[in-house]
Parts: C-alpha cells; sequence; structure tokens
C-alpha cells in the first residue's frame, strides 16, 4: 500500500513562529500535494508540485511557501505564522507524470495546526 | 472559474434508508470525477471515479455514482446505508483544458444511526 506519511498529528504553535508541516510518500509518485481542510469550505489546494523542486500556486497560497528537495519528500513552510491559519494540513501524492488523468490522489492523515 | 458544489452540508439516516448525495459541478468540458471519504479519524480515501465510458459507475462498499453530463451532477448513491457508512464525503472535479487540478467540493457529513 502506498503509504503517505506527515510528521505531526498535533501541532501548536505561537502567532509569528515559523512552521514546517513534512510530508513524505514511498511510491516514488511525481505529483504531490498539500491542501487545508476547514469546516464548511471543503479542500481547498495551497500548493502543488509535479516534480523535484518544481512548485505550483494553488488556490490559496498566501502566507505558504514550499519546499520539494527530493522526490519523497514536500515541506509546507508557514513563515509567520497566523491565528487565521489554524486548520487541518493534508498531504497527498499520486503517480501520473502530469496533472492529467488519472488523479487518484493518496493522503496522509493530517497535522491538525493550532495557532495561539 | 471552476467550481464544485455539494449543497447537503450534513444528512441524518437510519440504518437500511437510501443515500443520495448531491454533486454539481460548473465547467462545460471533458471532466473527471471522483468521490472520496473520509471515515472518523482516518485519511482520505477514494471511494469510486468516472473518466469515460458508462456513466455508471461501482465503487467500494456498495456505493454508486451517476455522472448527468446535461445536468453537470455526478451524484453518490448508495441503496441500503449501515452505521459505518458515517463519514465525510466529498465530491471532487478534474476540469481538462481549464486549471487541470482537482478541485474538491465543501462535503458532505453523513451520519447513520442504528
Amino acid at each position: 500500500d502506498v503509504k503517505v506519511t506527515q510528521s505531526s498529528r498535533y501541532l501548536v504553535k505561537r502567532t509569528g513562529e515559523k512552521v514546517f508541516l513534512e510530508c513524505v510518500q514511498d511510491m516514488d509518485h511525481e505529483n504531490m500535494f498539500w491542501y487545508r481542510q476547514d469546516p464548511g469550505l471543503g479542500l481547498r489546494l495551497i500548493y502543488f508540485s509535479y516534480d523535484v523542486k518544481m512548485k505550483e500556486k494553488g488556490d490559496i497560497p498566501e502566507g505558504y511557501s514550499v519546499s520539494r528537495e527530493k522526490k519523497e519528500r514536500f515541506s509546507l513552510i508557514l513563515e509567520s505564522a497566523s491565528t487565521n491559519q489554524t486548520s487541518m494540513y493534508l498531504c497527498a501524492s499520486s503517480f501520473e507524470g502530469g496533472l492529467l488523468g488519472n488523479e487518484k490522489l493518496f493522503f496522509g492523515s493530517g497535522t491538525q495546526l493550532s495557532v495561539l | 472559474a471552476q467550481s464544485v458544489s455539494q449543497h447537503n452540508h450534513h444528512v441524518i439516516l437510519s440504518e437500511a434508508a437510501s443515500l443520495e448525495l448531491g454533486c454539481n459541478y460548473s465547467y462545460g468540458g471533458t471532466v473527471n470525477l471522483f468521490w472520496y471519504v473520509q471515515y472518523p479519524g482516518q485519511h482520505l480515501q477514494l471511494l469510486l471515479k468516472y473518466f469515460s465510458g458508462d456513466p455508471l459507475v461501482k465503487g467500494i462498499k456498495g456505493f454508486e455514482a451517476e455522472f448527468i453530463k446535461s445536468k453537470f451532477s455526478f451524484n453518490l448513491r448508495k441503496p441500503s446505508v449501515q452505521w459505518s457508512d458515517t463519514a465525510e464525503y466529498f465530491c471532487a472535479v478534474t476540469a481538462f483544458g481549464n486549471t487541470d487540478k482537482l478541485i474538491f467540493g465543501t462535503g458532505t457529513r453523513l451520519q447513520v444511526f442504528p
């Protein structure tokens, strides 16, 4: 089975802190994604990457950045955390070379981030 | 802009009741359509998908969905729900030639009581 592992299940940070959320997948997938999940808003795409060192903005990239130095690892960075970034963050991966075609995503268990 | 609407935010059913969750999308071109499910405390997983061919697709655990192009809909159905179907259900769409990204709906929370 594909495994997408997010380093922390729960995280509590203070306003202004720099936050790193890590995600690792073990199936050599090209595509990796970061979503945030909020009640009533569903999943919203923050950033995605379809290759090492490549990144593309999703629908809500403001306040976030990403890093993909290795194929299996995709990091989400909050440069200066704010309270409105309190959310559940989901990492996902898929095995197509591009974004077309089979968009079956494999999700991690999520990181619940609270910014105080 | 491409969007996905799930009009039922919270559905409460008794076991053995029939289920239909609505999903509509706003794009006139070629689409791929998905339903994902998130059981309590678990990660999101694919329930079923439509790419082409028979518009009635069958997924895991007795779920099915019908793609009706003229109505821009992809409703999820199950004839008889079980308590274990309690979960949050997300419809998602990839619109080719538009954003080419997977866009999720806001989700429907289903509660099934014994």
